[in-house]
């Protein structure tokens, strides 16, 4: 099955810094790339997503890239800012008709953003 | 438009006792994932039922099971707790054919 490995585990920068969090996954028939931010005591919720016929996408402050053939992927948060400070997932799965959409996370990183 | 929404918060259960869980997903939504959030070992895939049916299972035991009802709202049944058991259970919802899973707020299952 899918194997997303994620690092590191924990980041710390200065307000104002980038951050950056890398994954890799070891099914090259995933697909489909989310990344999730929980904080303390909260639900996981969408940051930004990107699909493996897109090489980059950007949102605001928020950037993911992939590369297929390392299937590799990452996350870029620049301008970072204290709210930002929160355990963020990368996560794999393969979504067509007739898969199960199945996600399958790498253990976290915890980034605390330092005022 | 309502998120995901889990009933209990929390739950406090003693070894060998059943727990369940209740997911209810965003309108409209019919798939619906259940996940274990243990500490220090990330989201981990239990279930997921889609139009009532139980489509793909985790690497789980059997005392893990649910079911999904006609308005796709989920249960999760957890038969002869074990102390490992201990853990924040995440249910998620997915529309159709779309991408996005949404997480609901978790129950956190306690073992004593």
């Amino acid at each position: 099955g899918e194997n997303v490995e994620q690092h590191p585990s924990t980041l710390s920068v200065q307000e104002g810094d980038s951050a950056v969090i890398k994954c890799t996954y070891s099914d090259s028939a995933s697909n489909y790339f989310p990344w999730y931010k929980q904080e303390l005591g909260k639900r996981p919720q969408l940051i930004i997503d990107i699909r493996s016929n897109v090489g980059e996408k950007k949102d605001q402050r928020i950037a993911v890239t992939l590369n297929k053939t390392a299937k590799h992927f990452s996350l870029h948060i620049t301008e970072t800012q204290p709210e930002d400070s929160a355990v963020y997932f990368c996560a794999a799965s393969k979504n067509s008709g007739g898969s199960n959409y199945k996600l399958t996370f790498g253990k976290g990183t915890l980034l605390t953003v330092n005022p | 438009e309502a998120g995901v929404t889990q009933s209990p918060t929390h739950l406090i259960k003693t070894r060998g006792q059943q727990a369940t869980l209740r997911c209810s997903p965003i309108s409209g939504h019919t798939s619906v994932y259940w996940y274990q959030q243990a500490l220090g070992l990330g989201l981990q895939f239990l279930l997921w039922y889609d139009e009532g049916e139980e489509r793909n299972r985790g690497n789980f035991p059997p005392r893990f099971s649910g079911r999904q009802f006609p308005n796709y709202s989920s249960e999760l049944n957890v038969n002869a707790l074990e102390l490992e058991d201990s853990a924040l259970y995440l249910c998620a919802s997915r529309w159709g054919a779309g991408d996005t899973q949404y997480f609901g707020p978790g129950t956190r299952l306690t073992v004593l």
